[in-house]
Parts: structure tokens; C-alpha cells; sequence
């Protein structure tokens, strides 16, 4: 069975203290692999998608990397306003569904 | 605005209701999702349409759910008889035939009291 797991379920970072949230992931046949960030009370909004072992891209502070097993999300510098659910979501091969982890819940304190 | 939107942002119904929700997708995209999230958790795949076609529904979806997308443009997702474990934001998604652009509305929160 597809299986999606983030970790940790929750960071606090002092604003400037770089980290990495992790997403570990069992599909048959990876089609693609999405990050989206949510706020409280609003919908997923779209960060990347990575397709391939290897791959890597970037946005403001933020890059995501994949591997065969998992995939990383480096926040650099993190400022306050970086604060939010990041949700990570696998999509197989022979379906348009995503499946998604439990998130991580990161809040960057000034 | 060329976001997917959704009506209403909040419902509150009492048990034993039947509810509505409707989404408009991103114009150009022609695939529509609806996915169920509770607090703490992921969103989680319910069903999706391709053009007018229902092509795939998850075991969430009992009978007392029914969703249509009857002209290939906006969606409905009807609950019958809410019951108070439907209480969660219900989120919808459109992307074109790639499935990769996977786009979110900002959800309908549904209160079951």
C-alpha cells in the first residue's frame, strides 16, 4: 500500500536557523512528487513537483530535493512569515490521485 | 481571479441534513478533484472527473456522498444525512490531462452539530 510519512510532525526555528523537513515515501511506480505549504483555515498552495531521483528546484528560501526513497525540503534562512503546514504528496503511476502525509507544522519565532 | 473557487467557505448544518458544495475550476484545466481533510491530517482523495466522466472514487465516499460535474466545467458534492464525522474542510483541485499542475481552492468548512 502507498505510504506517505513526514517528519518531525513539528519544528520550531528561531528566524535565520536553517533546517530541512523530511518526507519518506513507498509508491509503485513514482509519477510525481508535490510540496505544497497550507495555512490555518486555507487550501494547500503549490510549491514544486519533482518527477525523477535527483532532482532538485527552488523558490525564495525554500529547495526541494527527491531520492528513490524520500524527498527533502531545505528551508534556508527561515524568516516568520515562512510559518505553516508543509505537505508533502506522492502521485503513482496509473492514477491522478495524490497521497498525502500528516505534514509538518513549522513555526519560525523573530 | 483564475484560482479554483468554492462556495460556500463555511457551512454549519445540523445532523441529519443534506448539504451542497459547489467548486469552479481553473478554466483550462479540464480534471477535478475533490479531497477531505479533518484537522492534523492530510487532505484525503475522494473522487475525480475528467471533462463530465467520474473516473475514480475512493471507499470514503459512501452512498450518502454523490458528486457531479454534469457540463465538464464546475462540480457539486452533495452529502446526505450529514452526520457529525462529516464535519471537515472539503477541498477541491483541478489540473489539466498532465495531472502534475494540481491546483487547490481554499475549501468549504462543514460543521455538523
Amino acid at each position: 500500500e502507498d505510504q506517505v510519512t513526514q517528519s518531525p510532525e513539528a519544528l520550531r526555528l528561531q528566524e535565520g536557523e536553517s533546517s530541512s523537513l523530511n518526507c519518506s515515501y513507498t509508491v509503485s511506480g513514482l509519477r510525481g512528487l508535490f510540496w505544497y505549504r497550507q495555512d490555518p483555515g486555507k487550501g494547500p498552495e503549490f510549491l514544486f513537483t519533482l518527477y525523477s531521483a535527483g532532482e532538485e528546484k527552488e523558490k525564495e528560501r525554500l529547495k526541494a530535493t527527491l531520492t528513490k526513497k524520500e524527498s527533502f525540503l531545505h528551508i534556508t534562512a527561515p524568516k516568520p512569515e515562512d510559518s505553516a503546514t508543509y505537505l508533502c504528496a506522492v502521485q503513482e503511476g496509473n492514477t491522478d490521485k495524490l497521497i498525502f502525509g500528516t505534514g509538518t507544522r513549522l513555526q519560525v519565532f523573530p | 481571479d483564475t484560482g479554483v473557487s468554492q462556495d460556500p467557505r463555511h457551512k454549519i448544518t445540523k445532523r441529519g441534513q443534506n448539504v451542497t458544495f459547489r467548486c469552479d475550476p481553473i478554466s483550462e484545466h479540464n480534471r477535478l478533484y475533490w479531497y477531505r481533510q479533518t484537522l492534523g491530517q492530510g487532505p484525503e482523495f475522494l473522487t475525480y472527473f475528467q471533462n463530465e466522466a467520474q473516473l475514480e472514487k475512493s471507499r470514503l465516499l459512501s452512498d450518502r456522498f454523490s458528486a457531479e460535474r454534469p457540463k465538464g466545467s464546475f462540480s457539486t458534492l452533495e452529502i446526505q444525512r450529514t452526520e457529525q464525522g462529516d464535519s471537515a474542510m472539503y477541498l477541491c483541485a483541478s489540473s489539466t490531462r498532465t495531472g502534475w499542475d494540481y491546483t487547490f481552492g481554499s475549501g468549504t468548512r462543514l460543521t455538523v452539530v
